[in-house]
């Protein structure tokens, strides 16, 4: 069975400050990853996944994240944020074979000015 | 290609009463999932579909609940004798068989058992 962990619940941050969230995840065969944005009120958007090759993966909005096989993370960065940015981001795997996504419990981003 | 669409967006029921949602999928998407989601939660996965056949199901899906996608193409979820604990956002999302990896998501049914 595959697991994610989210290991903060929420990140307050400054505009225009970098930002990492974290993500860790278990698993005994090979996954694919994602991270998912989600605004109030809203479904889910991706932001980048990590299927195989570069472990450096660019997503939308200025968002990178690293896959570390050996550290079993997958975290989300991004060098600068805007409060535009202030939303709940998701961590997720999937087996390749499926489709159904396992998601963290999520990390609440808050930008303030 | 106007993306997942899910109606309704909210609905509020009575404890009791039976539910039914409806997930409109990205046309030529064959594979369809539901997921539920609640308060400061990440989305369950509940089901899923490709084309009309369901291949999975979560032992969250308890047999309240059923799923149908008689056509290949919309899908509906209906919950039978409504809790309060069943008070969620449910989320439909498809992805296309040879890019499962990439599934769209509706905006999601908030319902509300009261």
């Amino acid at each position: 069975a595959q697991s994610v962990t989210q290991l903060d619940s929420q990140v307050p941050v400054f505009e225009e400050a970098p930002v990492e969230l974290r993500c860790n995840y278990s698993s005994s065969v090979s996954v694919y990853l994602f991270w998912y944005v989600q605004y109030p009120n809203q479904g889910l958007q991706l932001l980048l996944k990590y299927l195989s090759g570069s472990t450096l993966v660019k997503g939308i909005n200025g968002f990178e994240a690293e896959f570390n096989k050996s550290q079993t993370s997958f975290h989300l960065r991004k060098p600068s944020v805007h409060i535009s940015d202030t939303a709940e981001y998701f961590c997720a795997v999937c087996r390749p074979s499926q489709g159904n996504l396992i998601f963290g419990k999520g990390t609440k981003l808050s930008v303030k000015p | 290609d106007t993306g997942v669409s899910q109606d309704p967006r909210h609905k509020i029921t009575k404890r009791g009463q039976n539910v039914t949602f409806r997930c409109d999928p990205i046309s030529e998407h064959n594979r369809l999932y539901w997921y539920r989601q609640t308060l400061g939660q990440g989305p369950e996965f509940l089901t899923y579909f490709q084309n009309e056949a369901q291949l999975e199901k979560s032992r969250l899906l308890s047999d309240r609940f059923s799923a149908e996608r008689p056509k290949g193409s919309f899908s509906t979820l209906e919950i039978q004798r409504t809790e309060q604990g069943d008070s969620a956002m449910y989320l439909c999302a498809s992805s296309h068989r040879d890019r499962a990896s990439e599934a769209f998501f509706g905006q999601g049914t908030r319902l509300t058992v009261v």
